[in-house]
């Protein structure tokens, strides 16, 4: 079956270190990828996504994230992170060239920021 | 620019009261989405439109849940009647179709409602 795995729940990491999120997908063929990031009383907001080409893919607020198709990862990174960076993150995929309705979000990572 | 648009933001009424929850969509975008987010069962697709036409409504879990679109700018999702467990922040989300398939394009999501039933 077609599945979206982000397998840490919640992850604390100190102001100013480096963050790394993981997703698996469990797909035929390579989907479309989303990370999306949901501030607390938020709608969910796109950070990046990924289509083809470049693997390593830049987005807003300083993300990136890069797919590794031997892997089926497409994990998110942050080389430093702020306190406003604190909140929850959806990766997200949808089958290439199939309807939106597909899309297949992740159950979710929650981000704690130490001081 | 404006973005997608909710009301209310909040929402606590009784069981088997009717609950009715509004979307105004960014303007020129052509797919709504209506989702429902809990603890549970994290975030689920309802349904979504297309140029104003219900397209998939195979998440809307019963009958008690209807969803309209009468014209571009404008939709609601609508419990009659409510249940405790339909509590759960409301989301819409809209995006448009550009070039060959719509299903790479990002979903624009609103605030969201949170409604509680009592």
């Amino acid at each position: 079956a077609q599945s979206v795995t982000q397998p840490d729940i919640h992850i604390t990491v100190s102001e100013g270190a480096s963050l790394e999120l993981r997703c698996n997908y469990s797909y035929g063929a390579t989907p479309y990828l989303f990370w999306y990031v949901q501030s607390p009383g938020q709608g969910l907001q796109l950070l990046l996504k990924y289509f083809s080409g470049d693997t390593l893919v830049q987005g807003i607020k300083g993300f990136e994230a890069e797919f590794k198709r031997s892997q089926s990862s497409f994990n998110l990174r942050k080389p430093s992170v702020h306190w406003s960076d604190a909140a929850e993150y959806f990766c997200a995929v949808v089958p290439i060239y199939s309807s939106a309705s597909k899309i297949i979000f992740g159950s979710g990572t929650r981000l704690s920021i130490r001081p | 620019d404006a973005g997608v648009i909710q009301s209310p933001r909040h929402e606590v009424t009784e069981m088997g009261q009717e609950v009715t929850l509004r979307c105004k969509p960014i303007s020129g975008h052509d797919y709504l989405f209506w989702y429902r987010q809990t603890m549970m069962r994290g975030l689920e697709l309802l349904i979504y439109f297309n140029n104003n036409v219900p397209i998939d409504d195979s998440g809307m879990p019963e009958d008690r849940f209807s969803a309209k679109m009468p014209n571009a700018s404008f939709s609601t999702l609508k419990i009659q009647p409510s249940e405790p467990r339909d509590s759960a922040v409301y989301f819409c989300a809209s995006s448009s179709a550009q070039g060959v398939t719509e299903s790479n394009q990002p979903q624009h999501f609103g605030d969201g409602t949170r409604l509680s039933i009592l």
